[in-house]
């Protein structure tokens, strides 16, 4: 079964401090990952995905099959980072071809001044 | 990115009635999704919408109690029927094109159901 692990709630952290929020997952194929972020009386919007390999708002994650992890990392925190964010797993194509995301249950980031 | 909106975007009901949320895209997408957000906890899929076919419902959800209709590419209605507090949770619409990879959805801004 798939299921994604994101196992602190909450993680609170001053301004420019690192920031990890982690991520664990189970799948026994070959996962896509996501994080998504969701601001303050915002919409859940995509905030980046393995597959791409990119840097969104200085936030990086790399997929690490042998630990199952796909970690979210951001050198040096801003207070507009304060949000909650979501990993997420694309399992194996529905009917309809489309893959299902499992979300994990979200970790509330807080970066006070 | 497709824009995605709901309506109603909050509402309180009496326990025993039905709510109907609407879920509008202004363009045309292949793939609409309903999710619920209970207080505290994740998204959990309900359905997939299917453009002029039946739902496509996860694993503990029926039709019976969440009818969805799929009407054309950019519009979509999910309804709570025979409501009871358990069914206090956010709603959301979702949205997946072809080309961008299904796995990357955009979601409506969801509709916060309280159930009294």
């Amino acid at each position: 079964a798939q299921r994604v692990t994101q196992p602190e709630k909450l993680l609170s952290v001053f301004k420019g401090a690192p920031v990890e929020l982690k991520c664990n997952y189970s799948y026994s194929g070959s996962p896509e990952l996501f994080w998504y972020v969701q601001y303050s009386r915002q919409r859940l919007q995509l905030l980046l995905r393995h597959i791409s390999r990119e840097s969104i708002k200085g936030f990086t994650a790399d997929l690490n099959k042998g630990e199952t992890s796909f970690h979210l990392k951001k050198p040096f925190a801003q207070e507009e980072d304060s949000a909650m964010y979501y990993c997420a797993l694309s399992g194996p194509p529905m009917n309809t071809g489309f893959q299902k995301l499992v979300f994990g249950t979200g970790t509330r980031l807080l970066v006070s001044p | 990115s497709a824009v995605i909106s709901q309506k109603p975007s909050r509402d309180i009901c009496q326990r025993g009635t039905s709510l109907t949320i609407q879920c509008q895209v202004d363009s045309q997408v292949t793939m609409m999704f309903w999710y619920r957000q209970q207080p505290g906890q994740s998204l959990t899929l309900i359905a997939t919408a299917n453009q002029g076919s039946e739902a496509t419902y996860e694993s503990g959800f029926v039709i019976d109690k969440f009818p969805i209709s799929r009407p054309n590419l950019t519009f979509s209605t999910l309804t709570v029927s025979n409501m009871s507090p358990e069914d206090s949770s956010i709603y959301l619409c979702s949205v997946a094109t072809p080309g961008q990879g299904g796995d990357t959805q955009y979601f409506g801004p969801g509709t916060r159901l309280t159930v009294l």
